[in-house]
C-alpha cells in the first residue's frame, strides 16, 4: 500500500512569504502528526490531528498552523516565514490516536531566503 | 521542557562490529521507540517496547526497556553498511495541560566502514 505522501518535496521561499505543504497519509489512518527537523534543534513536535480536529499543538509561534480534512489528508500553513523556519517538515500517520506507531513521510525541505 | 537524551552523539565502527546506545530521561516514559533514518528520507520505526525490562529484538536489532523506565538501550549485532544512519529514540511525553505528544531524542549517527 501507499506511503505517506508530502508535497512538495523541495521548496525555496523569501523571507515574508507564507507556504503550504501538504501531507496524504496511509489509507486508513486517521491520525496524523507534524514535526520540524534542523540540525540544531533535532525532531520538534509542531502538531496533530486526529478526525479533524487538533489533538495536541507544540511550542512554535502562532505563524505555524494546521489542519485536516475528512479525507485525513493534512496540510500545515507557514505565514511571515523567517529564515530559522528553514526546515525539513515530517508528516507522520498512525491508525488511531494515541498510536505511537508512526509512518513517517519523507518531509518537505523548506528553504527561506 | 522535557527532553530526551542519546549517547554516544556519533559512532565509527567497523563493519562486523556489534553497536550499543542509549537514551535516558529524567522523567518517567510508559513507551519507548527507536526510528532510524536515512539520508534524504523520513524516520523509520524499527523497535516498540511497552513494558519496563521488556527486551525485544528485530533482526540483528535488539532494544531494552530500561528498569527505571527512564532508560533505554538499542544494540545492533554484527554491523553492515546499510545500518548507516541516525538513531532515535522516542516516546510520548504527557503533561497536565495537553494530550500526549511523541518526543525525539537528538539522535545518534552511526557509520559504518567496509
Amino acid at each position: 500500500k501507499a506511503g505517506v505522501t508530502q508535497t512538495p518535496r523541495y521548496l525555496i521561499k523569501t523571507r515574508g512569504q507564507q507556504v503550504t505543504l501538504s501531507c496524504s497519509p496511509i489509507s486508513g489512518h486517521r491520525s496524523v502528526s507534524w514535526y520540524q527537523q534542523t540540525p540544531g534543534q533535532g525532531l520538534q513536535f509542531l502538531f496533530e490531528y486526529f478526525s479533524e480536529t487538533q489533538r495536541n499543538k507544540g511550542n512554535f509561534p502562532g505563524r505555524f498552523s494546521g489542519r485536516q480534512f475528512s479525507n485525513s489528508r493534512s496540510e500545515m500553513n507557514v505565514s511571515t516565514l523567517e529564515l530559522g523556519d528553514s526546515a525539513l517538515y515530517l508528516c507522520a500517520s498512525s491508525l488511531t490516536a494515541p498510536n505511537y506507531g508512526y509512518t513517517f513521510g519523507s518531509g518537505t525541505r523548506l528553504t527561506v531566503v | 521542557g522535557q527532553q530526551l537524551n542519546q549517547s554516544p552523539q556519533s559512532m565509527f565502527i567497523q563493519e562486523g562490529e556489534d553497536v550499543s546506545m542509549n537514551c535516558t530521561s529524567s522523567s518517567i516514559f510508559n513507551t519507548w521507540l527507536w526510528y532510524k533514518q536515512e539520508p534524504g528520507e523520513g524516520p523509520v520505526l524499527l523497535i516498540a517496547l511497552y513494558k519496563a525490562g521488556e527486551l525485544t529484538s528485530n533482526g540483528r536489532l535488539t532494544a531494552q526497556f530500561g528498569i527505571t523506565r527512564k532508560d533505554s538501550f538499542l544494540n545492533i549485532s554484527a554491523s553492515i553498511p546499510s545500518d548507516v544512519g541516525i538513531y532515535f529514540c522516542a516516546g510520548p511525553f504527557f503533561s497536565e495541560t495537553s494530550y500526549d505528544k511523541v518526543i525525539f531524542g537528538p539522535g545518534t549517527s552511526l557509520s559504518v566502514i567496509p
